[in-house]
């Protein structure tokens, strides 16, 4: 199975700051990496497919970087409706795996 | 509205059998490859496994640690997968997803419900 290991596990920062979130796969996954934002007792919610892409509808203070076994998921200016968790994911190869998540919260 | 919701969730016993539904609405159901997802309290989500399109065969897939035990299945006609789940033990439970493998526009998972969740417990 490919393991997806993301950090940091959890973070705090402030409204405005830049935060960033690695997501590395044990081995190389070409660009087959979405990333999720989850919030307690709600569904979770596709922010960026296929290493960089945005999805339409989604703030473009969101953005997604990397190829091959390293990636790089950025948030401009963190706003308070972006606490929870998010996570990466690989589609490269079943078993489709997530990284473990990071937890944000807001300082 | 773009949707999927899930149901069945409850108490079971270990070594007990529950079924799960997802029933979709607002997107061409039987174009899409349906997945579940599940997590555990306090852990990460955990891909569970899937179903393909008729145009894919149907084609299953599973994780090794539900393998064997669980079945997804599909009724097109109905706009509905389930999540046929036996011999049931404590590590299973979660909360389960459904969610939509969107293609057309993005390889993710693009749609998904807002879950159920299964409790096995003595």
């Amino acid at each position: 199975d490919i393991q997806m290991t993301q950090s940091p596990s959890s973070l705090s920062a402030s409204v405005g700051d830049r935060v960033t979130i690695t997501c590395q796969a044990s081995q190389d996954i070409n660009n087959y990496l979405n990333w999720y934002h989850h919030k307690p007792g709600k569904a979770p919610k596709l922010l960026i497919y296929d290493g960089s892409n945005l999805k339409t509808g989604v703030p473009s203070r969101f953005s997604g970087s990397g190829s091959g076994t390293d990636f790089t998921f950025t948030i401009s200016s963190l706003q308070p409706e972006d606490i929870g968790t998010y996570y990466c994911q690989q589609y490269d190869d079943l078993p489709i795996t997530f990284g473990q998540g990071t937890r944000l919260e807001i300082k | 509205e773009v949707q999927l919701v899930e149901s069945g969730g409850g108490l079971v016993q270990p070594g007990g059998s529950l079924k799960l539904s997802c029933a979709a609405s607002g997107f061409s159901f039987s174009d899409s490859a349906v997945h579940w997802v599940r997590q555990a309290s306090g852990k990460g989500l955990e891909w569970v496994g899937r179903i393909r399109s008729k145009a894919n065969s149907y084609g299953t897939a599973y994780a090794a640690s539900v393998k064997g035990r669980f079945t997804i299945s599909r009724d097109d006609s109905k706009k509905t997968a389930y999540l046929q789940m036996i011999s049931l033990k404590t590590e299973d439970t979660a909360v389960y997803y459904c969610t939509r493998w969107g293609t057309s526009t993005s390889d993710a998972f693009d749609i998904w419900g807002q879950g159920t969740m299964v409790t096995v417990s003595s």
